[in-house]
């Protein structure tokens, strides 16, 4: 029973480059949510998705942010002309309800050069 | 919004001592308040939570406690192994009829374990 699969692992962007992140939530789980790790720092909160809809994207930054989750297919994130502030580590969570308890996969470690 | 602060940052024990990581939040609204393992490269694992209808919660060697009046829970561990070294994270949560998946995080504590 594999949790929730991010990819990559690590990813290396120039300024001004595209970073696309993906997630594949658990079997059963139709519940997404984006969470962002700065070092030394708790997660906060991104977005949160089910199929094909946005339910609360509160979290995210205004501009060059982005998220979707699909019919078919992962969810993505998507972080367009990306600057040096957005090096972190992003975790995507599945949960089977909405009222279900979150589980992490390993997260994506992005850093802007 | 929310606002949880996590204390202490780190915290070293014996191995076979307890150890113990409070929290406070601020919306007296939040009523799930989940516990997390993080290990260097991995993801929060979620180890134990609890919901405002109970004031206590025991799984083996962790337990968890939760004060709704003063607006506190706390994470035990009792009997502590270095497999137990990690950094904890407490979070809570005000579902309000839609996701208790919007958590608010503490800043984590580095929990060390010495043989």
């Amino acid at each position: 029973n594999a949790g929730v699969m991010q990819n990559p692992r690590h990813l290396v962007r120039r300024r001004g480059q595209e970073a696309r992140l993906r997630c594949s939530p658990m079997k059963g789980h139709s519940h997404v949510y984006w969470y962002r790790q700065l070092p030394e720092e708790g997660l906060k909160f991104m977005v949160y998705l089910q199929k094909e809809n946005i339910i609360d994207e509160s979290g995210m930054p205004k501009e060059r942010f982005s998220a979707e989750f699909p019919k078919e297919g992962p969810s993505i994130l998507r972080i367009q002309q990306v600057v040096r502030g957005d090096s972190a580590a992003y975790f995507c969570a599945s949960s089977r309800e909405s009222n279900s308890p979150l589980h992490f996969g390993n997260g994506t470690r992005l850093t802007v050069t | 919004g929310e606002n949880v602060e996590q204390h202490p940052s780190t915290l070293s024990v014996q191995e076979g001592d307890s150890a113990v990581i409070k929290c406070t939040y601020s919306d007296s609204a939040s009523n799930y308040f989940p516990w997390y393992k993080q290990e260097l490269g991995k993801g929060p694992q979620l180890i134990i939570d609890i919901r405002s209808n109970v004031g206590e919660k025991k799984d083996q060697r962790i337990a968890v406690t939760l004060n709704k009046t003063a607006k506190h829970f706390s994470l035990h561990i009792t009997e502590t192994q270095p497999e137990d070294s990690a950094v904890y994270f407490c979070a809570a949560s005000n579902p309000s009829g839609s996701t208790l998946g919007r958590l608010y995080f503490g800043r984590g504590t580095q929990l060390t374990v010495w043989p």
